[in-house]
């Protein structure tokens, strides 16, 4: 168990520019969720995965936003015409089973700076 | 839908104080419930969790939680605070049938030598 691993660690883009996020998530998890944590709040669900299937999207999620996790392995966030606005920690989970008591396993989370 | 009030969002406690953190969760169904704690610039760790069974949860690092469903509440306390402790700690109740945590806003704890 190597843990959900999350990269890069920090991001600094121009607003405009379009920015992918990776997420390794424990190997034989088949569950991985995609969260956003902006200052002094808690984690916000934007989407999550079983397998290669997503199955469910936040309404925060806008079009700008994509995510996908080919072969049910590693995922990917992309924003596209990134805004101010997006500036936030986005943290990757992943969990093994459908029971609704796995715990998420969480990675350290990419920290996305727009100017 | 799960809806989680966690009160005070900073707590601050003397080293070697009891340490509590409330939680409270709105739900007909008695959910799942997570307490997670999150050092700075780091992702979210598991500190226990309440599925069924015995209402009292012990976790990591000297933490517990009582589950009370009369109260629908979720507290997290731990007998005698440490330095280590200094952190935010978040509730996250998961009813039956949610596929996603639903985070409170979170409780910043600072620890006073």
């Amino acid at each position: 168990d190597t843990g959900v691993s999350q990269n890069p660690r920090h991001k600094i883009t121009k607003r405009g520019q379009n920015v992918t996020f990776r997420c390794d998530p424990i190997s034989e998890h088949n569950r991985l969720y995609w969260y956003r944590q902006t200052l002094g709040q808690g984690p916000e669900f934007l989407t999550y995965f079983q397998n290669e299937a997503q199955l469910e999207k936040s309404r925060l999620l806008s079009d700008r936003f994509s995510a996908e996790r080919p072969k049910g392995s590693f995922s990917t966030l992309e924003i596209q015409r990134t805004e101010q606005g997006d500036s936030a920690m986005y943290l990757c989970a992943s969990s093994f089973g459908d029971s609704y008591n796995s715990p998420l396993h969480f990675g350290n989370g990419t920290r996305l700076t727009v100017t | 839908a799960q809806s989680v009030t966690q009160l005070g969002s900073h707590v601050s406690v003397s080293e070697g104080a009891l340490v509590l953190l409330r939680c409270n969760y709105s739900s007909s169904v008695p959910p799942y419930l997570f307490w997670y704690v999150q050092y700075p610039n780091q992702g979210l760790q598991l500190l226990l969790k309440y599925t069924t069974g015995a209402t009292l949860v012990k976790g990591i690092n000297g933490f517990e939680a009582e589950f009370k469903k009369s109260e629908t509440s979720f507290h997290l306390t731990k007998p005698s605070a440490h330095m280590s402790d200094a952190a935010e700690y978040f509730c996250a109740p998961r009813g039956f049938g949610n596929e996603k945590l639903t985070f409170g806003t979170g409780t910043r704890l600072t620890i006073i030598p």
